[in-house]
């Protein structure tokens, strides 16, 4: 069964610190990766997403993530952390035409001064 | 481009009662999404309309839920009677094949 597993629930980062937000997933097929971001109250936005070719896809506000097809992960990256990125970050994967596509649970990004 | 509207912003009913819920996504969106997304979770998938076709309803209380996509554009989610653990965010997202999705801010549904 296709799941997505993000391991961290919250994480706590200085500003101007690097970040990395862990996915794993399982899925039968070759999947397609997303990256939301959903800031207090609003809807999800997209981050990045992933098809096919090049594994390090960049993303909106300084984002890339890199697909490893061994360790079924897709994690997500920033160099450099600013207070705004503060936030819930969904990990979510599917198929083609979007068809069951699933989300994880989420990681709560915390950024201190 | 406009995005993806929905309404209202935020709901308050009774254990029992009816509640709608509106959503018209961006122009020229074939697939519209409803997802449930409970306080401390990832959304989950209610319904998938693919034009005014359902193509996934599998996670869908059909007890007390029900959507329709009237004309492959506007949609609305309804739930009839509403109790305690229906209290959660009610995303609208649409989306162009491959490119992801665009959501809407949601509904914040309450029910006391």
């Amino acid at each position: 069964a296709q799941s997505v597993t993000q391991p961290d629930i919250h994480i706590t980062v200085s500003e101007g610190a690097s970040l990395e937000l862990r996915c794993n997933y399982s899925y039968g097929a070759t999947p397609y990766l997303f990256w939301y971001v959903q800031s207090p109250g609003q809807g999800l936005q997209l981050l990045l997403k992933y098809f096919s070719g090049d594994t390090l896809v960049q993303g909106i506000k300084g984002f890339e993530a890199e697909f490893k097809r061994s360790q079924s992960s897709f994690n997500l990256r920033k160099p450099s952390v600013h207070w705004s990125d503060a936030a819930e970050y969904f990990c979510a994967v599917g198929a083609t035409g979007g068809f069951k596509t699933i989300f994880g649970a989420g990681t709560r990004l915390f950024v201190k001064a | 481009e406009a995005g993806v509207a929905q309404s209202p912003r935020y709901k308050i009913i009774e254990k029992r009662q009816s509640v709608a819920f509106w959503c018209n996504p961006i122009s020229g969106h074939a697939t519209l999404y409803w997802y449930q997304q409970i306080l401390g979770q990832g959304p989950k998938l209610l319904i998938q309309f693919q034009n005014n076709g359902v193509v996934d309803d599998s996670q869908l209380p059909k007890d007390r839920f029900s959507a329709e996509r009237l004309k492959g554009v506007d949609s609305t989610l309804k739930i009839q009677p509403a109790k305690l653990e229906d209290s959660a965010v009610y995303l609208c997202a649409s989306s162009l094949e491959r490119n992801g999705y665009t959501f809407g801010s949601g509904t914040r549904l309450t029910v006391v």
